[in-house]
């Protein structure tokens, strides 16, 4: 069954720094897709990033980069000079197929915390 | 604005109460999903929409919930007989996919059932 790890409860991070949220994920189908998303403390869900599994070049979206390591089925995201509206919760989920199955699967998210 | 509108953004209830929620996707966008998102989780999917076409649902959509999106444009989903386990946020998504336009979310409904 598939299924979305993220590990990390919660991570703080100095202003203009970078930092890395992890993110692994299982799945047995070869076509997938993985998404990144922000949740401020407001409740909308914003779309950072995707990453389909037949992807041969990392993607990338300003300071965004998703880090795909498929052998490893990990999917971090890498977030370039924090900034202070950076802190949020960033969800991690995937979806299996190209279409069959249109749910996305979610982990537990990270809470990020930028600091000056 | 052309983003995923949900209405209302919050709504308080007694138990046993019936709530009706509305979602406006993205004008275009066939996909429309449904999703709840409990305190300290990730949201979980309820149910997706291919244009008018309810093509899937969770086994969380208990037989209280019912969604429509009888015209392939605006969802509504309806919650009879509330409970306290309703109270969570209620997520729509809109999209066109598969890929990076396939999932756009609007602010959510917050359900407290008391």
């Amino acid at each position: 069954a598939q299924k979305i790890t993220q590990t990390q409860p919660g991570m703080f991070v100095q202003e203009k720094e970078a930092v890395t949220l992890d993110c692994t994920y299982d799945t047995s189908d070869p076509s997938y897709g993985l998404f990144w998303y922000k949740q401020p403390s407001s409740g909308e869900m914003i779309f950072l990033i995707y990453q389909g599994s037949y992807d041969q070049q990392n993607a990338t979206e300003g300071r965004y980069s998703l880090n795909f390591q498929k052998a490893r089925k990990s999917a971090n995201l890498v977030i370039s000079a924090s900034q202070l509206g950076d802190s949020a919760m960033y969800f991690c989920a995937m979806r299996e197929g190209q279409g069959a199955t249109n749910k996305l699967i979610f982990g537990t998210g990270t809470l990020l915390a930028v600091q000056p | 604005d052309t983003g995923v509108s949900q209405n209302p953004r919050h709504k308080i209830t007694k138990r046993g109460q019936n709530v009706t929620f509305r979602c406006d996707p993205i004008s275009e966008h066939n996909r429309l999903y449904w999703y709840r998102q409990t305190l300290g989780q990730g949201p979980e999917f309820l149910t997706y929409f291919q244009n008018e076409a309810q093509l899937e649902k969770s086994r969380l959509l208990s037989d209280r919930f019912s969604a429509e999106r009888p015209k392939g444009s605006f969802s509504t989903l309806e919650i009879q007989r509330t409970e306290q386990g309703d109270s969570a946020m209620y997520l729509c998504a809109s999209g066109v996919g598969p890929g990076a336009t396939e999932a756009f979310f609007g602010q959510g409904t917050r359900l407290t059932v008391v």
